[in-house]
């Protein structure tokens, strides 16, 4: 399987910092790399896939960036909607796996 | 926009079999380019998939979970379902549905279900 590790685990931030999580891939996954953002007692919701592109719908504040074992995401201006849990997850192969999380928390 | 609803016991017993079923809405279970999954989380805890299925009824499964899970389709109610044999307390957790998409520049879960907490317990 593809281990998927996230850093930081958790992370306090103010409205306005920009912010960057990574995500690292146990091999190279191309640009398979998918984020997610998951809010207390709600379903996951997809933000970015293939590494760097932004779903329908998703504020332009969020990116993402990297291809092969190294992935960033950047939310460029914290919002008070953004506090939220997010989660990396690679689509490279089967058994689809996602990162532990990352807690982000305000400050 | 599609919508997926997860229905299905709250409490299961040790040794017994889960059944979820996950209703489709604004889109077919049968369309091409969409696989139709199951996932869970346990509580507290990261996500886990547990397996999916085509329209052709292709079925790709987690193989942490050996031979205990199965997902099927039923294409004339559009749903698709989950079963797990043998729980333990470990498969205590919230299970989702959700829709993969496979095609293009795009290979992810791009809709999910609310979930569906089931707790193991005597």
């Amino acid at each position: 399987d593809i281990q998927m590790t996230q850093s930081p685990s958790s992370l306090s931030a103010s409205v306005g910092d920009r912010v960057t999580i990574s995500c690292r891939a146990s091999q190279s996954i191309s640009s398979f790399l998918n984020w997610y953002q998951q809010k207390p007692g709600k379903a996951p919701k997809l933000l970015i896939y293939t590494a760097s592109r932004l779903e329908s719908g998703v504020p332009s504040r969020f990116s993402g960036s990297g291809s092969g074992t190294d992935f960033t995401l950047t939310i460029s201006s914290l919002q008070p909607e953004d506090f939220a849990t997010y989660y990396c997850q690679q689509s490279h192969s089967i058994p689809y796996t996602f990162g532990q999380g990352t807690n982000l928390e305000i400050k | 926009q599609v919508q997926l609803q997860e229905s299905g016991p709250g409490l299961v017993k040790p040794s017994e079999t889960l059944s979820l079923t996950c209703t489709v809405s604004g889109g077919s279970v049968s369309s091409d380019n969409y696989f139709w999954t199951w996932i869970r989380q346990p509580p507290g805890k990261g996500l886990e998939w547990l397996g999916y299925i085509y329209n052709s009824g292709n079925t790709y499964y987690n193989p942490s979970l050996k031979s205990r899970v199965t997902v099927s389709v039923e294409a004339s109610k559009n749903q698709f379902s989950l079963k797990l044999t043998s729980l333990t307390a470990a498969d205590t957790a919230v299970y989702y549905c959700a829709r993969y998409y496979s095609g293009g520049n795009k290979y992810c879960f791009d809709s999910w279900g609310q979930g569906n907490l089931v707790t193991v317990s005597s």
